[in-house]
C-alpha cells in the first residue's frame, strides 16, 4: 500500500534562512510525488510535482524538491524563507490503478513558521 | 478559468438535518475528488470519480454519506442525517487524469458545522 510520512509536525525558520520540509514515501512501482501548500481558511494549492526526469524539481514561489529514490524521500526546500511562506505543507503520492491515475494519498502536513 | 467552485462556503445546520454540498470542477477535467479535513484526522479522501463514474468510495464514513456526479460539470456530496461529528471542512478537487499531469486542483472548501 502507498503511504507518505511527514516526520515533523512543525518547522521553525528565521526569515532569509534556507528551509527544508521533509517527506518520505512508500509505493509499489514508480512514485508520482507532489507538494501542496495550504494557507489559513483556504484550499490546498499545488506547488510542484515529480513524475519522471530530473530529480530536482522546481515549483511555484521559489520552492524546489529533490526526488531521492534510494532514500525514498522528496524533501521540499527553499534557499531563502519569507514570512509569507508560513503555512501548512502537504506531501502526497499518487496511487495508480492499472497504470491510470488514482487518488492522492496525503501526509498529515507540516506547519511551517517563518519568523522575521 | 474560475477554478474549482464549491458552494456553500459555510453551512451551519442542526443534527438530523440533510446537508448537500456542491462542486463544479474545472472545465475539461475528468476526475473529481471529495475530501474531508479535520484537526484530528487530517485530510481524508471520501470518494473520487473518473469520467463521472465512482471509482473508489471506500473513504465514505457510512451510509449517511452519498455522492453523485450526474455530469462532467457538477457533483454533490450529501449527508443525511447529519451529526455533530460530521463537522469539518469539505474540499472538492479535480484533475485531468490520463495525462502526465496528475495534480489535483482544490476548491476553497465548505466549512460545515453541525450543532
Amino acid at each position: 500500500a502507498q503511504s507518505v510520512a511527514q516526520p515533523e509536525d512543525q518547522v521553525n525558520v528565521a526569515e532569509g534562512n534556507p528551509l527544508t520540509v521533509k517527506c518520505t514515501y512508500s509505493v509499489s512501482g514508480n512514485p508520482y510525488l507532489f507538494w501542496y501548500v495550504q494557507y489559513p481558511n483556504r484550499g490546498l494549492q499545488f506547488l510542484l510535482k515529480y513524475i519522471t526526469g530530473d530529480n530536482l524539481v522546481k515549483g511555484s514561489y521559489g520552492f524546489e524538491a529533490e526526488f531521492n529514490k534510494s532514500q525514498t524521500s522528496f524533501h521540499l526546500k527553499k534557499p531563502s524563507a519569507l514570512v509569507s511562506d508560513s503555512a501548512l505543507y502537504f506531501c502526497a503520492v499518487s496511487a495508480l490503478y492499472g497504470g491510470s491515475q488514482g487518488n492522492l494519498i496525503f501526509g498529515k502536513g507540516t506547519k511551517l513558521s517563518v519568523k522575521p | 478559468d474560475a477554478g474549482v467552485i464549491q458552494s456553500p462556503r459555510h453551512e451551519v445546520t442542526e443534527m438530523g438535518q440533510e446537508v448537500t454540498l456542491r462542486c463544479k470542477p474545472i472545465s475539461g477535467h475528468n476526475s473529481l475528488f471529495w475530501y474531508r479535513q479535520t484537526m484530528m484526522r487530517g485530510l481524508e479522501l471520501l470518494i473520487y470519480f473518473n469520467n463521472n463514474v465512482p471509482i473508489d468510495d471506500s473513504g465514505m464514513p457510512e451510509d449517511r454519506f452519498s455522492a453523485k456526479m450526474p455530469n462532467a460539470s457538477f457533483s454533490t456530496l450529501k449527508i443525511q442525517p447529519s451529526e455533530p461529528r460530521d463537522s469539518a471542512v469539505y474540499f472538492c478537487a479535480s484533475s485531468l487524469a490520463g495525462q502526465l499531469t496528475y495534480e489535483q486542483y482544490f476548491g476553497p472548501g465548505t466549512r460545515l458545522t453541525v450543532t
